[in-house]
């Protein structure tokens, strides 16, 4: 799998929106970008996933460059709930694995 | 439906022994991961089952790690002779179908304690 880059941490105050980015230069055409957090204590959770065109769920949007270099996920309004590890990965087509790096760790303030 | 569920919850065992770690996919799911985090790590891969197909163990830190899957139901992660650098928390996942787009399901987990 392709690598990503993410900065270490991120701070935001609560209401407000996060934009938390990520770099994969070297992605292949048939890389999925998916987006995964886990809160303190809890397993990873799926957050959102996108291919070429940016994409919107209930709980994020996700922004992908015309290039697909690199995305940002973005939390329209934090909570404190969103307080948690955001790890961006790259996925192909016919393997199931994910490879975690080191994330974001996003702190938010009320 | 019920998520992923994992047991036990939490295992102490002293160095040396052997631990069964258990994992209840989602029902009908025939992808099912075993992944590991050490305190303060991103998780690794240790190894991936799909349905009937030779099980992808790539991931086994060494041959004391073995893991089996009934079918397309439970599985039961074993540690033999365990060592002090075991110590994490083991993460169980599933998902329907395998491939780029879909959605991994984790549990809660199982921390193990090696003392």
């Amino acid at each position: 799998d392709a690598k990503t880059t993410q900065p270490n941490s991120m701070e935001s105050n609560e209401e407000e929106p996060v934009h938390l980015p990520c770099n994969h230069s070297t992605i292949s055409g048939t890389d999925y970008i998916h987006w995964y957090r886990q809160l303190p204590s809890q397993g990873p959770e799926y957050v959102i996933h996108g291919l070429t065109s940016n994409v919107n769920n209930r709980m994020a949007s996700l922004a992908i460059a015309e290039d697909r270099k690199s995305s940002t996920l973005i939390l329209h309004r934090a909570t404190l709930r969103d307080a948690a590890v955001y790890y961006c990965i790259l996925r192909g087509t016919s393997y199931g694995k994910l490879t975690f790096g080191q994330g974001t760790i996003l702190t938010v303030h009320p | 439906g019920a998520g992923v569920s994992q047991s036990p919850s939490n295992k102490v065992t002293e160095k040396g022994k052997d631990v069964e770690l258990r994992c209840d996919p989602i029902s009908g799911h025939t992808a099912l991961y075993w992944y590991r985090q050490r305190l303060g790590q991103g998780l690794e891969f240790l190894i991936y089952f799909q349905g009937n197909s030779a099980p992808d163990k790539s991931g086994l830190p060494s041959d004391r790690f073995s893991a089996e899957r009934t079918g397309e139901s439970v599985s039961t992660l074993t540690i033999q002779r365990t060592q002090q650098e075991d110590s994490a928390v083991y993460l169980c996942a599933s998902s329907f179908p395998p491939g780029g787009a879909d959605t991994q399901y984790f549990g809660p987990g199982t921390r193990l304690t090696v003392l």
